[in-house]
């Protein structure tokens, strides 16, 4: 079965941390997209990337930046955590032409303290 | 700018009791328009891709429908598993990557 994985399903980081959060899928898609939801605003894509090394900025890329290494693993970072950061993540993937639409993780409930 | 508009924001059934999800949109030039399903906690779940107007998606009690300006879907004799967040999602004819989503609808049905 195909999958996106998040590395955590809840994390609690305090203000001012810098936070990764990892994503890897094996559906050797080439792009690759974080979002996040919350309550009343839904999903907010924050970056994307269709290729490797590749990156861009989605409607809320303050406050965050992404790393593609491989083509597999998409990481979101954030440089100084901040309580207005506590959210659901969300990771996606997707082939070239977005035809199944995307295949998301789980997510990662993040809680800035 | 893309925008997608879902309702109702939440809707309450009664198990047998079937009824209908709006999602709105102002795209330029649809390319796609999706349907996800959600599930407290977990990631979104794809349902369906529509493209056209006039195209329709069937999977078990779920039925979706595309016009120019708005799709349905439609649940026939939802049963109590069906309770979900509803998303649509849409790809305009100028991305190759970005969906834009709407704020879900949440279904609860009732035993």
């Amino acid at each position: 079965d195909v999958k996106v994985t998040q590395s955590s399903r809840y994390l609690v980081k305090r203000t001012g941390e810098k936070v990764f959060l990892e994503c890897v899928q094996d559906m050797d898609h080439e792009n690759m997209f974080w979002y996040r939801q919350d309550p009343g605003l839904g999903l907010r894509l924050i970056y994307f990337s269709y290729d490797v090394k590749m990156k861009e900025k989605g409607d809320i890329p303050e406050g965050y930046s992404v790393s593609r290494e491989k083509k597999e693993r998409f990481s979101l970072i954030l440089e100084s955590a901040s309580t207005n950061q506590t959210s659901m993540y969300l990771c996606a993937s997707s082939m070239g032409e977005v035809v199944r639409g995307y295949t998301f993780g789980s997510g990662t409930r993040l809680t800035v303290v | 700018e893309d925008q997608v508009t879902q309702s109702p924001e939440a809707l309450r059934l009664q198990e047998g009791e079937s009824s209908s999800l709006n999602c709105s949109y102002t795209v330029s030039g649809l390319r796609g328009l999706f349907w996800y399903r959600q599930d407290p906690g977990k990631g979104p779940e794809f349902l369906f891709t529509l493209y056209s107007a006039g195209e329709e998606k069937e999977k078990e009690r779920l039925k979706a429908t595309l016009t120019k300006k708005e799709s349905f879907l439609h649940i026939t004799a939802p049963k109590p598993e069906d309770s979900a967040t509803y998303l649509c999602a849409v790809q305009d004819g100028g991305s190759n990557y970005k969906l834009t989503f709407g704020k879900g609808t949440l279904l609860t049905v009732n035993p």
